[in-house]
């Protein structure tokens, strides 16, 4: 089983400054016949289910805002949210789903 | 509008029985392979199980095989988490989740969230 370590834990942002969560995986989740990495991130708000901000590691879902970005390769990525926005306040997710999907521990955001 | 919808979940005993339900709707059902994912309070995501678009192919976390079925009836849009042998580390709250694109393989993203239903095992 492909393991998900995040980092940090949890993040304090001042609003308007940029905002970086780390993962990683125990195995590269790159395909290699179509050069894709197996990788999304998810924004869960409390008492709401999580949310799909981006897959292939680095592919904006619809309609999330520009100031997310996606970025990495083979075993290592990045969530970078450009502008940190009060709205942006929640628990962030990667997970892999070259395998069995398993997801990493959580990041708290929250605001400085 | 694409939505799932959960139901099913409440309070059993520990040894007990329960069968959650996932209503879709919005979406071409059949085509999609599905997923449940559960939550316990306060902690992080946890993939549970998934099935293809047709019921043919399921698999199963280690720590739900030989307790959990998954299921769909796909004339009905319906998704299904049958749990038996409840333990209380399965209290969560369940989740049912579409994949992103239809007719793949499976390994994709999960675009489509339902809002949940808890399921608390407890004597």
């Amino acid at each position: 089983d492909i393991v998900m370590t995040q980092s940090p834990d949890s993040l304090a942002v001042s609003l308007g400054e940029r905002a970086t969560i780390n993962c990683k995986s125990s195995l590269s989740v790159l395909y290699s016949s179509n050069n894709r990495h197996y990788l999304a991130w998810y924004q869960q708000k409390p008492g709401q289910p999580p949310k799909l901000l981006i897959y292939w590691a680095s592919t904006r879902d619809s309609g999330v805002p520009d100031r997310f970005s996606g970025s990495g390769s083979g075993t290592d990525f990045t969530l970078t949210i450009s502008s940190l926005q009060a709205e942006d306040v929640a628990v962030y997710y990667c997970q892999q789903y070259y395998s069995t999907p398993s997801f990493g521990q959580g990041t708290k955001l929250e605001i400085k | 509008e694409v939505q799932l919808v959960e139901s099913g979940g409440g309070l059993v005993q520990p040894g007990g029985s329960l069968r959650l339900s996932c209503a879709a709707s919005g979406f071409t059902f059949s085509s999609y392979w599905m997923h449940w994912v559960r939550q316990a309070p306060g902690k992080g995501l946890v993939w549970v199980s998934r099935i293809n678009s047709d019921g043919s192919s399921t698999s199963y976390a280690d720590s739900v095989k030989g307790r959990f079925t998954i299921s769909r009836d796909n004339a009905n849009n319906t998704l299904y988490l049958q749990m038996n042998s409840l333990r209380a580390e399965d209290t969560a709250v369940y989740y049912c989740a579409r994949v992103r694109a239809a007719g793949g393989r499976g390994n994709d993203a999960f675009d489509i969230w339902g809002q949940g239903t808890m399921v608390t095992v407890s004597s």
